[in-house]
């Protein structure tokens, strides 16, 4: 079954603090995997768009890793802050000839001052 | 330009009742998708438009709920006889289904369906 499982569930740092989300997936075939981050009452929004052949992706203070070996992808926010309080979602395109993804639950991250 | 839009933002409606939740697309996009999300679950798949295709239906939950998408462009997402299981908040999304692209998927604020 095509899964893609985020931990940990919930995090609290400081701000200004570094922080590391991860994202371990069953699916297969793969295509590609995004970073999402939700903010309160909002939809998703694309952080990163990681295909099989690369292995990080930066976007400002937003770092995704991808080892399409053991199927894992982390997300590293670096210098956190407020505004970074969010749910991050990590979503995995299977090669499916249909745009379906698969989507984790997410990690809640709060940053506090 | 302007996002994906859903209305209304909010709706509570009574266990019974049939709802219709409305999807404006980004102006261009092909392809519609219609998830849900329940409270501490990850979005989960309904339904997916593609131009003139027949829709992706498979993750519709049961019969009672059903999507159309008129002239290619806003979908309505119609929940008939609304059990109290159903509320969730629905979210749309719309991307450019055009061979080569990134496929992005650009969502929706979301409604936020309450049944008591």
């Amino acid at each position: 079954k095509n899964q893609v499982e985020q931990s940990p569930q919930s995090l609290i740092i400081l701000e200004g603090k570094n922080c590391t989300l991860q994202c371990n997936y069953t699916v297969s075939p793969f295509s590609n995997l995004r970073w999402y981050k939700q903010d309160t009452g909002r939809g998703p929004v694309s952080l990163t768009i990681m295909t099989f052949s690369e292995n990080t992706k930066s976007n400002g203070r937003y770092t995704a890793t991808l080892d399409a070996d053991t199927k894992q992808s982390s997300l590293h926010i670096t210098a956190s802050q407020l505004s970074d309080s969010a749910s991050y979602i990590c979503v995995v395109r299977g090669d499916t000839g249909f745009q379906k993804l698969v989507f984790g639950t997410g990690t809640r991250l709060l940053v506090s001052p | 330009g302007a996002g994906v839009s859903q209305s209304p933002s909010n709706k509570v409606t009574e266990k019974g009742k049939d709802v219709e939740l409305r999807c404006d697309p980004i102006s261009g996009h092909t392809a519609l998708y219609w998830y849900r999300q329940s409270l501490g679950q990850g979005l989960e798949f309904l339904i997916y438009f593609q131009g003139n295709s027949a829709p992706d239906k498979s993750g519709l939950p049961s019969d009672r709920f059903s999507a159309e998408r008129t002239g290619g462009s806003v979908s309505t997402l119609t929940i008939q006889r609304t059990q109290q299981e159903d509320s969730a908040v629905y979210l749309c999304a719309s991307s450019l289904a055009v061979a080569g692209s990134s496929y992005e998927q650009y969502f929706g604020p979301g409604t936020r369906l309450t049944v008591t």
